[in-house]
């Protein structure tokens, strides 16, 4: 089984500023992780993946993560915020390939949420 | 999100009243799920499905039951409704080449 922390529920940040959303990863089997956001009274959307490959991977909206195995770790990470990413962000996990005998058919786990707010 | 199709958007419920949320996808994928979104909580596994005819439960699965007759039909019931299941539902698919989801754009259930 898989479990998600994400650190800080909540994170204000001024316009233009940078801003890391953090997030931790407990599994004894490989991942898959997944970034989404969800602006208010919407669905939620696709941010960025972490599938295999390079450890830094880059989203939408500017957006990236970095994949960290020794920390278990996919942090999120923006160089400049902009007001219409004030929203909600969750990270997730799946168990990922070549675990023989995976029964998580695919499920998700998402961590508690980090609401950014972008004050100008 | 397009081909997830979920109904009702918005419900309002008297503590005992049953009801049924449908998630309808317009695709072939086999991987369904049914989450529920509380503050501070983020979203939980209530029961999903790995085909048609199959159903098993998630995180929190207690109060609902599920059912998979047709393979583009996901249905989340709720046979006696509690406040505690006050929350938004989001159903899911599993994209079945490459790896991906796609929500529907959620149910807001208040129980009162």
């Amino acid at each position: 089984a898989q479990s998600v922390t994400q650190l800080d529920s909540q994170v204000p940040v001024f316009e233009e500023a940078p801003v890391e959303l953090r997030c931790n990863y407990s599994s004894s089997v490989s991942v898959y992780l997944f970034w989404y956001v969800q602006y208010p009274n919407q669905g939620l959307q696709l941010l960025l993946k972490y599938l295999s490959g390079s450890t830094l991977v880059k989203g939408i909206n500017g957006f990236e993560a970095e994949f960290n195995k020794s920390q278990t770790s996919f942090h999120l990470r923006k160089p400049s915020v902009h007001i219409s990413d004030t929203a909600e962000y969750f990270c997730a996990v799946s168990e990922g390939p070549g675990n023989a005998g995976g029964t998580s058919y695919g499920k998700l786990t998402f961590g508690q949420g980090t609401i950014l707010t972008v004050h100008p | 999100n397009a081909g997830v199709t979920q109904t009702p958007k918005f419900r309002v419920l008297k503590t005992g009243q049953s009801m049924t949320l449908l998630c309808a996808q317009d695709m072939n994928h086999e991987y369904m799920y049914w989450y529920r979104q509380d503050p501070g909580m983020g979203l939980r596994l209530i029961h999903y499905s790995v085909g048609e005819g199959t159903t098993a439960k998630g995180e929190v699965p207690d109060g609902y039951n599920v059912s998979r007759l047709k393979k583009q039909n996901f249905l989340l019931g709720l046979e006696s409704a509690a406040p505690s299941q006050t929350s938004v539902y989001f159903c899911a698919i599993k994209i079945s080449r490459g790896y991906g989801y796609t929500f529907g754009s959620g149910t807001r259930l208040t129980v009162v």
